[in-house]
C-alpha cells in the first residue's frame, strides 16, 4: 500500500522568509506524486505534480518540489513566502497497476505567514 | 466550463435521514471521485468511477452509494445518515484514469449530521 506522510501539522513563515513543507513517502512501486493547495472554503488545487520526469517540478505561484527517491521525500518550497500563501497544502501518492487513479492523501499542513 | 459543480453547499441532516450530494462537470472527464476531509486526516476516497456505468468502492465506502448513469453526473447517496458522516465532501474529475492528467475538484459540500 502507498501512503505519505506530512511532517508538521503547522508551519509558520514571516513574509519574505523561506517556504519549506515536508512530505515522505512510502511506496513499492515507482510513484506519482502531487501537492495540492486549498484555500478557506474551496477546493483543493493543484501545484506540481511528479510524474518520473523530471526531479526538480516547478509549479504554480513559485512553489517548487524536489523528488529524492533515496531519502523517499518530496518536499515542498518557495524561496519567499507571500501573505497569499496562507492555506493548507496536501501531499498526494498515486502508482501501481491496479489502483485506477487513486490518490492516497497526507493529512495536511496549515501554512501561516505572518507580515 | 463551469468545471466541477456540486450542489448544496451546506446540508443539516437529522440521524437516519437519506440525501443525495449531487456533483457535475462539463469537461467531458471519464474519471470522478468522491472525497470526505475530515480535520487531520486529509482526503479519503469514498467511490470512484473510471466511466459511465462502472463505480468502484475507495478506501471509506461504507454508508454510501454511488451511480454513473452518465458521464457528466457522480451523485454520492447517504443511505441513513449518521453523525460520523459529518464532513466536508469534495467530487474530483479527471479526463481520464492516468495519473498524469490534472485532477480538478469541486467546492465541497459541508455536511452535519445531528
Amino acid at each position: 500500500a502507498q501512503s505519505v506522510t506530512q511532517l508538521g501539522s503547522h508551519v509558520s513563515v514571516s513574509e519574505g522568509a523561506l517556504v519549506l513543507l515536508r512530505c515522505n513517502y512510502s511506496s513499492s512501486v515507482p510513484p506519482y506524486l502531487f501537492w495540492y493547495v486549498q484555500y478557506p472554503n474551496q477546493g483543493l488545487q493543484l501545484l506540481l505534480k511528479y510524474t518520473s520526469a523530471a526531479t526538480l517540478v516547478k509549479g504554480i505561484n513559485g512553489f517548487e518540489a524536489e523528488f529524492k527517491k533515496s531519502e523517499t521525500s518530496f518536499h515542498l518550497t518557495k524561496p519567499s513566502a507571500h501573505m497569499s500563501d496562507a492555506a493548507e497544502y496536501f501531499c498526494a501518492i498515486a502508482g501501481g497497476g491496479t489502483s485506477y487513479g487513486k490518490l492516497t492523501f497526507g493529512q495536511g499542513t496549515i501554512l501561516t505567514v505572518h507580515p | 466550463n463551469a468545471g466541477v459543480t456540486q450542489t448544496p453547499k451546506f446540508q443539516v441532516l437529522k440521524t437516519g435521514q437519506s440525501m443525495t450530494l449531487q456533483c457535475a462537470q462539463d469537461m467531458n472527464h471519464e474519471y470522478m471521485s468522491w472525497y470526505r476531509q475530515d480535520p487531520g486526516m486529509g482526503l479519503r476516497l469514498i467511490h470512484y468511477s473510471v466511466g459511465a456505468g462502472i463505480t468502484d468502492q475507495g478506501e471509506v465506502p461504507n454508508g454510501y452509494n454511488v451511480s454513473r448513469s452518465t458521464t457528466e453526473d457522480f451523485p454520492l447517496r447517504l443511505l441513513s445518515a449518521a453523525p460520523s458522516q459529518t464532513s466536508v465532501y469534495f467530487c474530483a474529475s479527471r479526463r481520464t484514469s492516468g495519473f498524469t492528467d490534472t485532477q480538478y475538484f469541486g467546492p465541497g459540500t459541508r455536511l452535519t449530521v445531528l
